[in-house]
Formats: structure tokens, sequence, C-alpha cells
């Protein structure tokens, strides 16, 4: 069964500190992996996206990474903001032919206090 | 360029009537989808439109229905609201398949049912 799971299921740091995201998946085949950003009440906004050639993406204090041979992916956010207080939801595209879809976590709640 | 807009921001109804939604995708896009987010709970898929045609649907009941317009704008349509249709409904568009293309988020409509 094609499943993504996502943790920790929530994290709280202080602002200012680095943090680590886990996004772990069985889609199979596997087509590309997104991490996205929401804002309580918001749409998601992507962050990033990378194919299975791609280990390493970075987009300004975000960088994602991905084992495609693990199945396993992380997102770094560094020197944390206020702002990066919101709901991380990884992503992954997969399946054969008419029947690849997109898989949604169930996404990783943060908290950055000051 | 303007992003994608939902209309409206909120709806209060009561069980047992009709709810209309709307969604104007970004210029370009012609693929719509659909989404469900409960409180707390994770992205939901709930309809695909693609060139005025429903391509793909998720498990819900017929009572969510929708259509695509000839200008891609998308209307999401539930009948016989019950208390668990509280939530807030995501509109995305697209060049294409969400699996191919980067899916750009509206604000949302919050839908309470009482």
């Amino acid at each position: 069964k094609n499943q993504v799971e996502q943790s920790p299921q929530s994290l709280i740091i202080l602002e200012g500190k680095n943090c680590t995201l886990q996004c772990n998946y069985t889609v199979s085949p596997f087509s590309n992996l997104r991490w996205y950003k929401q804002d309580t009440g918001r749409g998601p906004v992507s962050l990033t996206i990378m194919t299975f050639s791609e280990n390493t993406k970075s987009n300004g204090r975000y960088t994602a990474t991905l084992d495609a041979d693990t199945k396993q992916s992380s997102l770094h956010i560094t020197a944390s903001q206020l702002s990066d207080s919101a709901s991380y939801i990884c992503v992954v595209s997969g399946g054969a032919g008419n029947n690849r879809k997109l898989i949604w976590g169930l996404g990783t709640s943060l908290a950055v206090n000051p | 360029e303007a992003g994608v807009t939902q209309s409206p921001t909120h709806l209060i109804k009561t069980r047992g009537q009709q709810a209309t939604l709307r969604c104007s995708p970004i210029s370009g896009h012609t693929s719509v989808y659909w989404y469900q987010q409960a409180l707390g709970l994770g992205l939901q898929f709930l309809l695909w439109y693609d060139e005025g045609e429903e391509r793909n649907r998720g498990n819900f009941p017929p009572r969510f229905s929708g259509r695509q317009f000839p200008n891609y704008s998308s209307e999401l349509n539930v009948n016989a609201l019950e208390l668990e249709d509280s939530a807030l409904y995501l509109c995305a568009s697209s060049y294409g398949r969400a699996d191919t293309y980067t899916q750009y988020f509206g604000p949302g409509t919050r839908l309470t049912v009482l």
C-alpha cells in the first residue's frame, strides 16, 4: 500500500535554532517528492520538489534531502524564525501509468517560540 | 500575476442544506483540484478537473460534485450537508496533472455546518 509517514507529529523549538523533519514513504514506483508549508487556515505553498536523481535541494533556509534507496526524505530548517511556525507536509507522487497520483502525508506541526 | 482565488472565505450552513464553493485558477492553468481538510487532519483529495472534464475523484460520496467552466474556473457543490462536512476546502490549480506539475493553492473556504 502506498503510504507517506511523517515524524515527528509536532515539534517546538526556540527561534534561531535548527530542526529536521522526516518523511518516509512506501510509494512505488516513485516519481517525485515535494515539501509544502501550510500556515494555519491557509493553503499549502510549495517549498521544494525532487525527482529520483536529486538528493538535495535548497530554498533559502529550507534544505530537503532525498534518499531514494531507503525511501526517506528530510526537511532541514536553518536559523528558524517565528514565521516558520506552520505545518510541513511531505507529498509523494508515484504509481504506474494512469494510476500515478499524489500521496499526502499528515504533516509535522512546527511551533517556533521566541 | 494573480494567484488562485476562492470564494466565499467563510460559509455557514445548517445540516441538510447545500453549499457552493467557487475557485478561479491562475491564468494559463487548465487543471483544478479540490481538497477537504478537516481540523487537525491531512488533505483529502476530492476532485480533479482538467479542460472542463472530471478526470478523477477521491473516496467521497456522490453528494460531493462539481464542474469546471470554459474559463477553467470551478465550482464545488456539497448537497445534503452533514456535520462532518465542516472543514477547510482548498482549491489548487496547475498546468496539468498534479503528479507532474506543481499545484498552487488558494486560501481556502472554511465551511461550518451547524
